[in-house]
């Protein structure tokens, strides 16, 4: 039963657009929530992180809103580098946990 | 400053033979996790220490699997009788404090034959 879903395995978008991922979760004591970027061959990195008593958190180019009524998080990257081509993936945490549950990823190809 | 660092980087075993996997993580992080990712997967949690301890075990697949970390800093995950399925990228990862963001490490890619 996956918890965390990241139902769009890959995404592509032009050098200066805006990319969009996209992520539901199903339980409603996710508390924190978090974007990581993963290059081939290294582990990931944290990217940007939300609690949930906020509904938009922002650092640089990147933005992550939180919808709770709908379960459903996204990462705004603005504008889209080709640096950022990478897997994202994005995390939950239950409350009184330190568990992370991870969703299963999106590619993201920034074209030059 | 070092990251987090994890050997080997591959191990190649057998069938029902037996393997260990070190992390040692970033320097005065007290909270350690581990984590498998399969191919096409989400990293997937085993088990997080805080100090030397196991705060959570519960990702742990079956008793084959254990971990410690004995001194509270490098932490060996080891597999007993591994199986085809326990082929997979093995992630450690670091944390300051227990809820702080983690550093993950490069991950050892296990393949069982």
């Amino acid at each position: 039963d996956q918890q965390v879903k990241q139902n769009s395995p890959s995404l592509s978008v032009q050098e200066g657009r805006i990319s969009i991922l996209n992520c539901d979760y199903t339980n409603s004591m996710f508390d924190y929530f978090l974007w990581y970027k993963k290059y081939p061959a290294e582990g990931p990195t944290f990217l940007i992180s939300i609690s949930s008593i906020k509904d938009k958190n922002e650092d640089g180019r990147f933005t992550v809103f939180l919808n709770k009524s709908a379960k459903h998080l996204s990462l705004h990257i603005v504008p889209s580098q080709p640096g950022d081509s990478a897997v994202y993936f994005c995390a939950a945490k239950d409350s009184g946990t330190y568990k992370y549950i991870f969703g299963t990823g999106t590619r993201l190809k920034v074209l030059a | 400053g070092a990251g987090v660092s994890q050997t080997p980087s591959n191990k190649v075993t057998e069938k029902g033979k037996y393997v260990e996997l070190r992390c040692d993580p970033i320097s005065g992080h007290t909270a350690l996790y581990w984590y498998r990712q399969s191919l096409g997967q989400g990293p997937e949690f085993l088990i997080y220490f805080q100090g030397t301890g196991a705060a959570d075990d519960s990702g742990l697949p079956n008793d084959r699997f254990f971990a410690v970390r004995p001194e509270g800093s490098v932490s060996t995950l080891k597999i007993q009788r591994t199986e085809r399925g326990d082929s997979a990228v093995y992630l450690c990862a670091s944390s300051f404090r227990t809820g702080d963001e983690q550093f993950f490490g490069p991950g050892t890619r296990l393949t069982v034959l």
